[in-house]
This record gives structure tokens, C-alpha cells and sequence, in this order.
């Protein structure tokens, strides 16, 4: 039968400026998430992981934010770069870590020069 | 660095024939997956692997599928036999024992089911 694709949200920046990426998640029982960069082409590649005890966990020019009381996640990219164009997703893990990850389906993250 | 490599990159194949796609994990990881993502959509969760049987698999992940890890290096999924609606990416992932419990991916093999 016909694909549907999802039309993925897109966010433009400019090079420099700060990204905010959000995801909203499924299932309230949730208690570890992942963000994830995939490159076009590629396979997806982990940029960092929030367990749901934690409300805030910082990497390198990174930061996710986890709301639990909404359900939400942030990805806060500092100083966007062009390297950092790709699509991002969340991804959380229903209560047995390390196994199945149910993905969101994304936002398409351009930087403009 | 350490990588996760799958074989061949691009696999095209008639209805109804079978399929194996292969996956080399990380050496000194011990959970294995499989992954995929249907063009423009979202990755979606086939099945789990540890200690050489299925931990969880996901409702796509019906008889026509199967994994095996034939020796110490590989890891394959098998499609009995494709449907059109299997063209798709297909990615493995593998990790260590955790935290964090990030899961390593490879590259992706793409199968185009004519």
C-alpha cells in the first residue's frame, strides 16, 4: 500500500545562535530517554541521556531538559553550527533501560549561514 | 573508535524472496537490535537480543522475521519472505552492559522489495 511520510518539523537557525528542540513523549511510566542525531544517510547517533530521577543533564554544548508533570523534553544545542544540521530525535525507554526504545518522529534541524 | 558495521549497504530483492541482512556489533557489547525506518518516518523497534535469545520483540516483528547470532561476531536479521511493504532501512544497534545504556548503530543496510 501507499507510505505516508511524516512531515517533520523543521527548525532554521542562524550559525551561533542557540537551538531548542522539543519532544513530547508517550508513556507517563518512562523513566530514561535519549536524543539522537541522524545525519543523512546514516544511522542514528546518541548525543546524551536523561534518566527520569534527573530534570536537567548537561554535555558538551548540549543540554535536555525532562518535564515529567507534561511529559515533555527539550534538546538546547549552544552555538549552533552547520555540522549540527540533521534530524533529532527523542527517544524513551518504557521502564526496562536498554531495550525497547520507542522513537518520536523528529525535527529537522537546519543552520543557516 | 569502535563501530558498528552492517552488510551489504543497499540489498534489492524480489517479493516473496528471503533476505538476510548482517550486522558485525561492537566486540565487547552484549545487546543486540535491530531497527527500522520506513522512508520519511520514524525509527521503529523490531527486537532485543541477549544472551543469545530474543529479550522483546515488537508487533512487527512477526514469523516472517528472525535473528540469529551465528558466532562470536555477527548478528543477522532474516526476512522468510519479503513483502513490498519491508522496503525500508534497516539498522542494528549493540551496547555494553550499561550506564548509560546508549545503544551504538551502524550505517544502515536499505532493502528495496520489487
Amino acid at each position: 500500500g501507499e507510505s505516508v511520510g511524516l512531515h517533520l518539523p523543521t527548525l532554521s537557525v542562524q550559525e551561533g545562535d542557540n537551538s531548542i528542540i522539543n519532544c513530547a513523549y508517550s508513556n507517563s511510566a518512562s523513566d530514561y530517554f535519549i536524543w539522537y542525531k541522524q545525519e543523512s544517510g546514516k544511522g542514528p547517533q546518541f548525543i546524551i541521556d536523561i534518566r527520569s530521577n534527573m530534570d536537567k543533564r548537561q554535555g558538551q554544548r548540549v543540554t535536555v531538559l525532562l518535564n515529567k508533570t507534561v511529559k515533555h523534553l527539550s534538546l538546547q544545542i549552544a552555538a549552533t553550527q552547520p555540522g549540527d544540521s540533521a534530524v533529532y530525535f527523542c527517544a524513551e525507554n518504557m521502564g526496562n533501560y536498554g531495550q525497547n526504545f520507542v522513537f518520536g518522529p523528529g525535527t529537522r534541524l537546519s543552520v543557516l549561514p | 573508535e569502535p563501530e558498528v558495521t552492517q552488510t551489504p549497504s543497499h540489498q534489492v530483492t524480489q517479493m516473496g524472496q528471503e533476505v538476510i541482512l548482517r550486522c558485525v556489533p561492537i566486540s565487547n557489547h552484549l545487546y543486540f537490535y535491530w531497527y527500522r525506518q520506513i522512508l520519511g518516518q520514524k525509527v521503529e523497534f523490531l527486537v532485543s537480543f541477549y544472551n543469545n535469545e530474543i529479550s522483546e520483540k515488537s508487533e512487527i516483528f512477526d514469523d516472517q522475521f528472525s535473528v540469529e547470532r551465528p558466532d562470536g561476531s555477527n548478528f543477522t536479521l532474516k526476512i522468510r519472505s519479503t513483502k513490498l511493504e519491508d522496503s525500508a532501512m534497516y539498522f542494528c544497534a549493540s551496547r555494553g552492559p550499561g550506564p548509560p545504556y546508549e545503544q551504538y548503530f551502524g550505517p544502515g543496510t536499505r532493502l528495496t522489495v520489487t
